[in-house]
């Protein structure tokens, strides 16, 4: 069964550092996502993406945030200068298409950790 | 507020026994609601949608229930195994923002041989 991939499983960053994430959607998917969970908490929406720009973002997807689709395969979530606060796992996710009934399905995650 | 709560927050039973979970939400509009399943260090795999007009869906050992008017959802697992051991997110899509989804802090199962 196709899947979602992401690299790295494990990212360790130095503070104000910048870090890219890589995705690797289901190929026939048109809709791509991005999450994080801090440790410990809830699944948090970052960015929505579809038709090569954002549809959607959250309150969290600032500045210092971008995705981008850089080729027909790859999608990838770009921290300008990394805080401390942003360690958590990350989770890619795609869709075949939009709307409710949707499943998304997600990667297994990179956990970033900036010291 | 949109937001989705689960009880109990962790939950032990012995392999073999049936369990349910609990999902709350306060989610306005509502669209659909899902119920994931996470192994430790994994991403969530979808185990259910239903939307409005579905008030039970089933996958194996996996029931879900819905009830729109009180806003509130249940996952049933019947026969427990060990591979079931995992955290379960109740998820609901829907807000002021079509398709955006509203997740639960998860409720832990471990199931004990």
């Amino acid at each position: 069964e196709p899947e979602v991939t992401q690299t790295p499983s494990h990212q360790v960053t130095q503070m104000g550092q910048e870090v890219i994430l890589r995705c690797v959607p289901i190929s026939n998917h048109l809709y791509f996502y991005w999450y994080r969970q801090i440790l410990g908490q809830k699944v948090e929406f970052l960015v929505s993406f579809y038709n090569n720009e954002i549809s959607e973002k959250s309150e969290i997807f600032d500045d210092q945030f971008s995705v981008e689709r850089p080729d027909g395969s790859n999608f990838t979530l770009k921290i300008r200068s990394t805080k401390l606060e942003d360690s958590a796992m990350y989770f890619c996710a795609s869709s075949g298409r939009q709307g409710e009934n949707s499943p998304l399905h997600f990667g297994n995650g990179t956990r970033l950790t900036v010291t | 507020k949109n937001q989705v709560e689960q009880s109990p927050q962790s939950l032990i039973i012995l392999e073999g026994k049936n369990c349910t979970l609990q999902c709350n939400y306060t989610v306005s509009p509502f669209s659909n609601l899902r119920w994931y399943k996470q192994d430790t260090g994994r991403g969530p795999v979808s185990l259910t949608i239903m939307t409005f007009s579905e008030n039970t869906k089933s996958n194996g050992r996996y029931t879900a229930t819905l009830d729109a008017d009180t806003k509130q959802s249940s996952l049933h697992i019947t026969a427990s195994q060990l591979s079931d051991s995992a955290s379960y997110i109740c998820v609901v899509s829907g807000g002021s923002t079509l398709g955006r989804l509203y997740f639960g802090r998860g409720t832990q199962l471990t199931v004990w041989p």
